[in-house]
Formats: C-alpha cells, sequence, structure tokens
C-alpha cells in the first residue's frame, strides 16, 4: 500500500525558531509534493510545492525533496504563533494521475 | 485568485432528509474534487471529474451522490445519511488531472455536516 508518514507531534517549537516538518513516502515513483496548512475547524491551504529534488523557497517556508532518501521537509524560518496548526504532507504518486496520497499531518506548536 | 467556494457552511439533517452541498470555482480549472475528512484524519478523496465527466469515484455509498452541471460547479447530494457520516466535506479543483504535469489542488473552506 502506498504510504506517506508524518509524525504526529504536537511538534513545539519557541517563536523565532525554525520549525522544521518531516514527511516521508513508500511509492519510489512519486512525482509531486505538496504541503497543506489546517487551522483547526478549517480547510487545507496550499503552502508549497515540489517536484525536483533540492530545496525550494517561498518567503519563510522552504521545502525540500530528496527522492533518493523518499523524503520531503518543511522548514518554516522565524516561527510564529500565527504557524501554530497541522500540516499535511500530500504526494502524487505512480496510479492515478489525479489522487494524492496525504500523511496524517504534523501539529504545529509556536509558543510565545 | 485561487478561490473555492462552498455552499452552505454548515449543515444539520436527518437520516431521512435529503440535501445538496454546492461548490464553485472562477479559476477556469477543469477538475474538481469531491473530499471528506474527519476529525484529527487528513482529507479522503471520494470523487473526481474533468472535464465535467465523472472520472474518479472511490468507492463512495450510493446515498452519495456527486453532479457536475458545468465546469465552474460541482455538487453533491445527499440522501438517507448515516450519523458516521457528518464530517467537513471539501471541495477542490485543479487546473487539470496533473498527467505529467504539477497541478495543484486548491480546497474550498468545506462544509461542516452533522447527520442526526
Amino acid at each position: 500500500q502506498k504510504e506517506v508518514e508524518q509524525n504526529s507531534g504536537p511538534l513545539s517549537v519557541p517563536e523565532g525558531a525554525i520549525a522544521s516538518l518531516n514527511c516521508t513516502y513508500s511509492d519510489r515513483g512519486s512525482q509531486s509534493f505538496f504541503w497543506y496548512r489546517q487551522y483547526s475547524g478549517k480547510s487545507p491551504e496550499l503552502i508549497m510545492f515540489i517536484y525536483s529534488n533540492g530545496d525550494k523557497e517561498d518567503g519563510r517556508f522552504t521545502a525540500q525533496l530528496n527522492k533518493a532518501s523518499q523524503y520531503v521537509s518543511l522548514l518554516i524560518r522565524d516561527s510564529q504563533p500565527s504557524d501554530s496548526a497541522t500540516y499535511l504532507c500530500a504526494v502524487r504518486g505512480t496510479g492515478t494521475a489525479s489522487k494524492l496520497t496525504f500523511g496524517t499531518g504534523t501539529r504545529l506548536q509556536v509558543t510565545l | 485568485d485561487t478561490e473555492v467556494t462552498q455552499t452552505p457552511k454548515h449543515l444539520v439533517m436527518g437520516m431521512t432528509n435529503k440535501k445538496s452541498l454546492k461548490c464553485e470555482q472562477h479559476m477556469g480549472h477543469r477538475a474538481m474534487y469531491w473530499y471528506k475528512q474527519k476529525a484529527k484524519k487528513p482529507p479522503e478523496l471520494m470523487f473526481v471529474y474533468s472535464y465535467e465527466k465523472l472520472s474518479i469515484n472511490e468507492s463512495v455509498p450510493s446515498r452519495f451522490s456527486p453532479e457536475c452541471p458545468n465546469s465552474s460547479l460541482l455538487n453533491l447530494h445527499l440522501h438517507a445519511l448515516q450519523p458516521e457520516d457528518s464530517a467537513l466535506y471539501l471541495c477542490a479543483s485543479s487546473q487539470d488531472l496533473g498527467r505529467g504535469q504539477i497541478y495543484e489542488q486548491y480546497f474550498g473552506p468545506g462544509t461542516r455536516l452533522t447527520v442526526t
């Protein structure tokens, strides 16, 4: 079964620190990778996507992809209390092109 | 503009009721999706429409009936639901289905459904 795994957390980081969220996937042929942020009671919001090995930066967010090791990570620099949310990793694999496989999410808590 | 809208925001229905959820996008996207999300779980794909045709049905019970009247609208008709169907129902859209391309999915705000 194709899986996407995340540590459920909570991951607690102090304000201003770097939060590092990790995700591993089992389908070696996976094509593209997405990070969604979900506040409690709200819908997922797309933060970043990446499809090439290496780093992709957007403001305070950096997505990192290592296809050889089958992991993707999201770094949040200068973490703010407003970053406290659940972060969902989603992977588009080799099966049905439209289908995303979601991880169970990591809950991030940014403390004052 | 990456807006997907959904109505209603909240819905309470009895097990004998018939109701519909509505989703609309004006981004020119050709693929639209219905997901179901239970508390503390990831979204679970239900249906995918591509160019107004049903592309994927993830073995969803027939009490859920999707409809895509045009490329901007997606409905989910509900009938004879069970209490365990209570969840957040999310609509999403993407430019296309993503074969060989990166077509990210954008979610609407969801409809919180409670079945009594």
